[in-house]
């Protein structure tokens, strides 16, 4: 069984630029949720996508944005770049749609510096 | 506010030793999950509770639920080096699915 996945592992932007994160979920989940880690902080989270639509959003600008593909991996797009976007970037994923139970699974993360 | 207070943030302790990490909210849970995370690395779950009361453990490690399911703590008895590790509380809240909210993490370094 294969683990969740994320490309790439590092990304240095400059401020305004556009970045786009990629997530494989583990085989047989159709979850995807993505989350935002500041260092020496707690994951926040920024949203989850179920069958390809956003199921729920945490508090997060317009500009994070995102996509889920019929294999059921996942994209964050993040617009017009700031330095507090630097941070780790996380994938979950789990399956049955996001119910309270079920186990989530993350991925190593892609670590976003902003200059 | 931080829905999920967790303490200490930081503990630093000999090998042997015993330690208990905290994990409080005024929020009811649906279920709680605990995650360790090594530098650069996603969490990787632990353990999920998901009855008030209930006790899991996880052969050194002993993780309790609290019986209104708003408070959670994580017990190890003789602590290794190899338990080195930021940990991590995060709750399901009972109206949002599966979003997970997580605590702001308690790093233990275990000195050998």
């Amino acid at each position: 069984e294969t683990g969740v996945t994320q490309s790439p592992t590092h990304l240095i932007k400059t401020r305004g630029q556009q970045v786009t994160l990629r997530c494989s979920s583990q085989s047989g989940h159709n979850t995807v949720s993505w989350y935002q880690q500041a260092l020496g902080q707690g994951p926040q989270f920024i949203f989850q996508y179920y069958r390809e639509e956003e199921n729920g959003r945490g508090n997060f600008p317009p500009r994070f944005s995102g996509l889920q593909f019929p294999n059921y991996s996942s994209e964050l797009n993040v617009n017009a770049l700031e330095l507090d976007d630097s941070a780790l970037y996380l994938c979950a994923s789990t399956r049955g749609g996001g119910r309270a139970w079920n186990e989530q699974f993350f991925g190593p993360g892609t670590r976003l510096t902003v200059l | 506010t931080q829905l999920l207070e967790q303490s200490p943030q930081f503990l630093s302790i000999q090998e042997g030793e015993n330690l208990t990490v905290y994990c409080n909210s005024s929020s009811v849970f649906s279920s709680l999950q605990w995650y360790r995370q090594e530098p650069g690395e996603g969490p990787v779950l632990l353990v999920t509770v998901v009855t008030g009361g209930e006790v899991k453990k996880l052969k050194r490690l002993t993780f309790q639920f609290g019986d209104a399911r708003k408070d959670s703590s994580l017990h190890i008895t003789a602590a290794q080096p190899g338990d080195t590790g930021l940990y991590l509380c995060a709750g399901v809240e009972e109206t949002s699915g599966s979003r997970l909210t997580f605590g702001e993490g308690t790093q233990l370094t275990v000195n050998p």
